[in-house]
């Protein structure tokens, strides 16, 4: 059984389109974050959300919680070259698969 | 400041020898988590260290993996008989707080010791 399940897992997009990255979990910790990892680099924390209806923004990306749900989702507005990495969601240590995501020009 | 810091950032082994990967926290993080991740994979939990208290090893895969956690700094997984199925990199990451807490616990990750087994 998957706690983290996360989707798409891969995803290119031309830059200036705005797309959404799901994130459904099972544990019952509400507590959620978002990394980011850039290829053989290790991860950079984005963002830590954790009560139902947060929601933090910075820059082109934007997440949100609802823990009614068990669902974060990450929504990335405008989306520029230097986005491209893969982003993976957190619940507990219970980490998703992935997102890979390559901004086209 | 220092981050979190690995030591070695690459091994190369043969099958069969055992292997001792070691991680730096930073300073004053009560917290260390031990993770691995395959080519192309997500980040598979290995170990949870919180204070004092006992150590969440849910994570291990076998009992060939083991790992060590002094006072609140360094911490070593040693992996004994290593299996080809073992090359992966290994993340270590710290947190100013543990899971418990109420308040965020964002974990800060070392750059990783890449692990290769012939």
């Amino acid at each position: 059984e998957l706690k983290v399940e996360q989707n798409p897992l891969f995803l290119s997009m031309q830059e200036g389109k705005n797309y959404t990255i799901y994130c459904n979990y099972s544990t019952t910790s509400d507590r959620l974050y978002w990394y980011r990892q850039d290829p053989g680099k290790s991860l950079e924390s984005l963002f830590v959300l954790l009560s139902n209806g947060a929601v933090k923004q910075e820059g082109r990306l934007m997440a949100s919680l609802d823990t009614k749900a068990r669902l974060s989702t990450l929504h990335i507005t405008a989306a520029v070259h230097d986005l491209s990495a893969t982003y993976f969601c957190v619940n507990q240590f219970y980490f998703g698969t992935g997102t890979s995501l390559t901004v086209i020009p | 400041g220092a981050g979190v810091s690995q030591s070695p950032s690459n091994k190369v082994t043969e099958k069969g020898k055992d292997v001792e990967l070691r991680c730096d926290p930073i300073s004053g993080h009560t917290a260390l988590y031990w993770y691995r991740q395959r080519l192309g994979q997500g980040l598979e939990f290995l170990i949870y260290f919180q204070g004092n208290s006992a150590p969440d090893k849910s994570g291990l895969p076998s009992d060939r993996f083991s790992a060590e956690r002094t006072g609140e700094s360094v911490s070593t997984l040693t992996i004994q008989r290593t299996q080809q199925e073992d090359s992966a990199v290994y993340l270590c990451a710290s947190s100013p707080l543990g899971l418990e807490t109420a308040s965020t616990d964002t974990q800060y990750f070392g750059p990783g010791t890449r692990l290769t087994v012939l």
